[in-house]
């Protein structure tokens, strides 16, 4: 089984709103990443947790808040978001860090910012 | 600089019309080129992962070659259904773990 899971499948905010995106994985998985994917664009990496802790922040504004409460769960904690930041989420997970490990992704989650 | 280029940016096939996608790269040390499938608002689906030049890896229609320079994703007698975005990916030395070089993908059209 190489599932990633997401919710919700879409989420409309405001900018004043705080909401959280999901993701879960029964691989065994030690490594997950957030990935931001404008339309007609490759993935962008956001972060990635190795071991249930952060090992990369690609610079992204605070207003978007990773946690990784156990090794199945990723979530990415989201506030006073603006318009720009309306594209698709997308979570990953791999066997491990490594730039070799294939990285296996969830369906995604399309927010809008209004 | 590490860089995965692919072509064509799109392809319009006729169903049965076979084809080949390019993905080439210029990366400092390649440790895993990935290939996905990905279809409008989804989410990228694993297809291959190769490591080594003159790895082949096969399923259903779909063939993915490596070479030193680049990799080729064939696609024996298409048909609809295989209509999407198909991206890869180069796993680098010396790059941040995990990240991915992606190219910008390959827009395939079949039609019946």
């Amino acid at each position: 089984d190489t599932e990633v899971t997401q919710t919700p499948k879409h989420l409309v905010m405001g900018m004043t709103n705080k909401k959280s995106l999901k993701c879960e994985q029964h691989m065994g998985h030690r490594a997950m990443y957030w990935y931001k994917q404008k339309a007609k664009k490759p993935p962008e990496l956001m972060f990635v947790y190795s071991y249930e802790k952060l090992s990369i922040n690609e610079s992204v504004p605070s207003r978007f808040s990773p946690e990784c409460p156990n090794s199945s769960l990723l979530n990415l904690h989201l506030h006073a978001l603006q318009p720009e930041d309306s594209a698709l989420y997308l979570c990953a997970s791999s066997q491990d860090e490594r730039s070799a490990d294939t990285q296996y992704f969830g369906p995604g989650t399309r927010l809008t910012v209004l | 600089e590490d860089q995965v280029t692919q072509s064509p940016e799109a392809l319009r096939l006729q169903e049965g019309e076979s084809s080949s996608l390019n993905c080439s790269y210029t990366v400092s040390g390649l440790r895993g080129l990935f290939w996905y499938r990905q279809d409008p608002g989804k989410g990228p689906e694993f297809l291959f992962t190769l490591y080594s030049a003159g790895e082949e890896k096969e399923k259903e229609r779909l063939k993915a070659t490596l070479t030193k320079k680049e990799s080729f994703l064939h696609i024996t007698a298409p048909k609809p259904e295989d209509s999407a975005t198909y991206l890869c990916a180069a796993g680098v030395d010396g790059g941040s773990q995990g990240n991915l070089i992606f190219g910008k993908g390959t827009k395939l059209s079949v039609k019946p």
